[in-house]
């Protein structure tokens, strides 16, 4: 099977600009994870989709960052204004249900530099 | 979800018997372990998981002591491919699956 499609690769900003990006999960996956993953440390889970709508959304800066599934399949994550510290890789992962069979797949990341 | 402690980092020879430890002692009765990879430039990789029982897949095996306050991630023959970070992650079973990643161990399997 085809996995989690990212895009794109790498991002250079400059701070206050805005980024987006994109995300084609796994056919048939109905949850769709955004992380943020910081050089040296373990991911940390942004914002996560069940279908189009939102389970979970705690830990995302919401004055700056939003996402959205559109008819339950990509998403696109979005930076407005981006800051230094947004300097991360951004991975998306997908998982047939929300339970704990379900292991999470993950794409390969964008990796945004903000200067 | 209860936290989980791993060595920075650990050596391996090629071909010998990868043994990488977790201490997660505050773990409920609910609670599942999780391994995932993740491979230089790359997204993390599911290995395994566990509840009670050890358990064993084409990649690795798991151990979980029997008063479930520790694991260990065996992966029988090591190769070069294996250097990785891998996390243990503990969760509570049941629906809205996400995972809380901490800092890993880094394994170098050495040739």
């Amino acid at each position: 099977e085809a996995g989690v499609a990212q895009s794109p690769r790498y991002k250079i900003i400059e701070k206050r600009q805005s980024v987006a990006f994109w995300c084609n999960p796994i056919s048939g996956h109905a949850t769709l994870y955004w992380y943020q993953q910081i050089l040296g440390q373990g991911p940390k889970l942004l914002i996560q989709f069940q279908n189009n709508g939102v389970v979970d959304d705690s830990q995302l800066p919401k004055d700056r960052f939003s996402a959205e599934r559109l008819k339950g399949v990509d998403s696109t994550l979005k930076i407005q204004p981006a800051k230094l510290e947004d300097s991360a890789v951004y991975l998306c992962a997908s998982s047939l249900g929300s339970g704990r069979e379900s292991p999470l797949h993950f794409g390969n990341g964008t990796r945004l530099t903000v200067t | 979800d209860a936290k989980t402690t791993q060595p920075p980092s650990m050596d391996c020879a090629e071909g010998r018997a990868a043994n990488l430890p977790c201490n997660h002692s505050t773990i409920s009765g609910n609670e599942y372990v999780y391994w995932y990879r993740q491979i230089h430039s790359q997204g993390p990789q599911y290995i395994i998981h566990g509840l009670k029982n050890n358990e064993t897949n084409e990649m690795a095996s798991l151990i979980i002591t029997e008063d479930r306050k520790s694991s260990t991630l065996i992966l029988p023959h090591a190769t070069l491919r294996d250097t990785a970070v891998y996390y243990c992650i503990v969760r509570v079973g049941g629906s809205n699956y996400k995972l809380t990643f901490g800092k890993g161990t880094l394994l170098t399997v050495n040739p």
